[in-house]
């Protein structure tokens, strides 16, 4: 069946440094692909998305780019602040899954000042 | 945006009780709610679908005698484990649907159950 892998983490970085969460999916239809943010205290939030190969989704710095020929979803952000601190959720959908939501276990990031 | 409400945010229970977690739109109606499940370093996991006034539809695998769900209102929907046995501990989320598109799935901000 479909399923999300994506990092383990968890991820610690500095404040401004590069961040790459990598996500990859198995998938038999073509799904639609997520990131979600979970802020502390919070509820999962949407942070972007990508609906077709080769779409890029992008919100808030972050990027993710949907590459059918490596089956990923790597997110991305060229400068990290304290307030990114959160924990990531990679998630796919598909119509032939009856557009059930899978996710993978989610990465936990930290950014130090 | 729209808001998911769930209470507790955690509990610690003794084994054989029962929790009940609840899940509120604020300030939306939702006819769709789901129920997630996450054990440590694994995926979320769905593991009901609920629409209001009808049965839940469960997952493969999990127990509907065991995990009751109720969806009595367009605004809320419950969770109840019953008779809870610590291998139950878990984080529990939920999420409510506004409309058909992906994108409108808004989640709870989780219930982190501890069964002694």
């Amino acid at each position: 069946g479909d399923s999300v892998t994506q990092m383990e983490g968890p991820v610690t970085l500095s404040e401004e440094a590069f961040l790459t969460i990598n996500c990859t999916y198995t998938a038999t239809g073509y799904p639609s692909l997520f990131w979600y943010v979970q802020y502390p205290g919070e509820g999962l939030q949407l942070l972007l998305k990508a609906t077709k190969a080769d779409d890029k989704g992008s919100n808030k710095g972050f990027e993710a780019t949907y590459r059918k020929e490596t089956t990923s979803f790597h997110l991305e952000k060229g400068s990290v602040q304290v307030s990114d601190s959160a924990v990531y959720f990679c998630a796919l959908s598909d119509i032939f899954n009856n557009n059930d939501m899978r996710f993978g276990a989610g990465t936990r990031l930290t950014v130090k000042p | 945006g729209a808001v998911v409400s769930q209470h507790p945010s955690w509990v610690i229970c003794k084994s054989g009780t029962s929790v009940k977690i609840e899940c509120r739109s604020l300030d939306f109606q939702a006819t769709t709610m789901f129920w997630y499940r996450q054990f440590p370093k694994q995926s979320l996991m769905l593991m009901a679908t609920s629409n209001e006034g009808s049965k839940a539809t469960y997952e493969q695998g999990v127990e509907k005698d065991k995990f009751l769900i109720n969806h009595a209102s367009l605004t809320l929907s419950t969770l109840t484990v019953t008779s809870a046995h610590p291998e139950d501990s878990s984080f529990y989320i939920c999420s409510a649907r506004t409309g058909t598109g992906l994108e409108k799935l808004f989640f709870g901000s989780g219930t982190q159950l501890s069964v002694l």
